[in-house]
């Protein structure tokens, strides 16, 4: 299995929603990732667990809020957003943090703050 | 700190031609240098990979790299455009102690029939 899968792939929420983005992978990878990409932009890195622990934040406002419950599984919960944080979050995994391997990506999730 | 530049917005291309998409990096010390495809509302899909080792990478669906030490590049290449390799490419960097991936702005690469 060398995917990273992402749920839902497409979200609409109202700034006072909460709403939680999923990212699975089974290949056995401990670092994994969060990114955000606005339209024909490169993405932007938001966080990277290394372990099941937060190793980067990117100075992410607190209205999102990651965590990483296993090696397998990384979440971020989303608290009331702006319409700005709407964009293609995308979700990547590595064999570990700094390797110099490539990282794989998820397909996304489709975010819209209405 | 390491960065990507990737010169050209678009990059036009007819079916069966050659093409380039260029891609310069800063960083100091030996660069992790990779190339990722992304379709329309989709993912990124890696491509190819220069970390040590010969020159000329080679990579999924036909696609190949060169890096150049002294010129601090690693453009990709491809013998033979197809209307599908329309995309937007992103080169991107990571330094040898770091952890962060580091992308391009990005190039979109439109091939014509």
């Amino acid at each position: 299995d060398t995917e990273v899968t992402q749920t839902p792939k497409h979200l609409v929420m109202g700034m006072t929603n909460k709403k939680s983005l999923k990212c699975e992978q089974h290949m056995g990878h401990r670092a994994m990732y969060w990114y955000k990409q606005k339209a024909k932009k490169p993405p932007e890195l938001m966080f990277v667990y290394s372990y099941e622990k937060l190793s980067i934040n990117e100075s992410v406002p607190s209205r999102f809020s990651p965590e990483c419950p296993n090696s397998s599984l990384l979440n971020l919960h989303l608290h009331a957003l702006q319409p700005e944080d709407s964009a293609l979050y995308l979700c990547a995994s590595s064999p570990k943090q700094g390797a110099n391997t490539e990282a794989f990506f998820g397909q996304g999730t489709r975010l819209t703050v209405v | 700190a390491q960065s990507v530049a990737q010169p050209e917005d678009q990059v036009n291309v007819a079916e069966g031609n050659p093409l380039t998409v260029k891609c310069t990096y800063s960083v100091s010390g030996n660069p992790y240098l990779f190339w990722y495809v992304q379709y329309p509302n989709r993912g990124l899909q890696f491509l190819l990979k220069y970390i040590t080792g010969d020159n000329l990478v080679k990579g999924s669906y036909g696609f190949e790299a060169e890096f150049n030490k002294s010129q601090t590049s690693f453009h990709l290449k491809k013998p033979s455009a197809l209307v599908s390799d329309s995309a937007l490419y992103f080169c991107a960097v990571r330094a040898p102690w770091g952890n962060k991936l580091v992308f391009g702005a990005g190039t979109i690469l439109r091939v014509k029939s």
